[in-house]
């Protein structure tokens, strides 16, 4: 069975510092890709960066990137030169062979000046 | 109008009676999904769409009717639902049902049974 697994709940970073969010997967597919969504209290989940299973290197957008280590079975998400505006829930997922989109529990990111 | 959008935003019911949430996506998307949102709770899947056929079905209870009449538009009627039914339902589309296909959600209609 797929699982994720997001062990922080909540974090804290202050303005223009770099912060990493933790995300964990479990499945037995050789081919899967991995998301990172943004959710602010408005409700709606943002997608921000990709990682496909068979990608060398390392996913970025901007001030995010992601941190794949595949042996480790980890997809952290790193956000550099953190904003107020990130203050939001961040949402790891992953879409297997069954094509199911699955998420993790979540993390709680505060920015603080 | 851009995106992918739902209404109502917020929605207060009874549980005798029956409402409809609408999703609405102008990304030419040919995949659609219903996805339930509890607190402390991941993401639950319930219906997913593709080219207007159901495709999946997530054991979701007869309370909840999906209805998706063209590949723009998602349909969740709702009838007799249970205090434990209180969610945020989210709708998402995406380009196909690929590993790769992100998925752009909607803002969300926040659902109270009373």
């Amino acid at each position: 069975a797929q699982k994720i697994t997001q062990t922080q709940p909540g974090m804290f970073v202050q303005e223009k510092e770099a912060v990493t969010l933790d995300c964990t997967y479990d499945t037995s597919d050789q081919s899967y890709g991995l998301f990172w969504y943004k959710q602010p209290s408005s409700g709606e989940m943002i997608f921000l960066i990709y990682q496909g299973s068979y990608d060398e290197q390392n996913a970025t957008e901007g001030r995010y990137s992601l941190n794949f280590q595949k042996a480790r079975k980890s997809a952290n998400l790193v956000i550099s030169a953190s904003q107020l505006g990130d203050s939001a829930m961040y949402f790891c997922a992953m879409r297997g062979g069954a094509d199911k989109l699955i998420f993790g529990t979540g993390t709680r990111l505060q920015v603080f000046p | 109008e851009t995106g992918v959008t739902q209404t109502p935003r917020h929605l207060v019911m009874g549980m005798t009676n029956k409402k409809s949430l609408k999703c609405e996506q102008h990304l030419g998307h040919n995949a659609m999904y219903w996805y339930k949102q509890s607190a402390k709770k991941p993401l639950e899947l319930m219906f997913v769409y593709s080219l207007e056929e159901r495709v999946e079905n997530n054991s979701v209870p007869s309370r909840f009717s999906p209805e998706c009449p063209n590949s723009s538009h998602l349909f969740l009627h709702l009838h007799t639902l249970q205090p434990e039914d209180s969610a945020l339902y989210l709708c998402a589309s995406s380009r196909g049902q690929g590993i790769g296909n992100e998925q752009f959600f909607g803002p969300g209609t926040r659902l109270t049974v009373l």
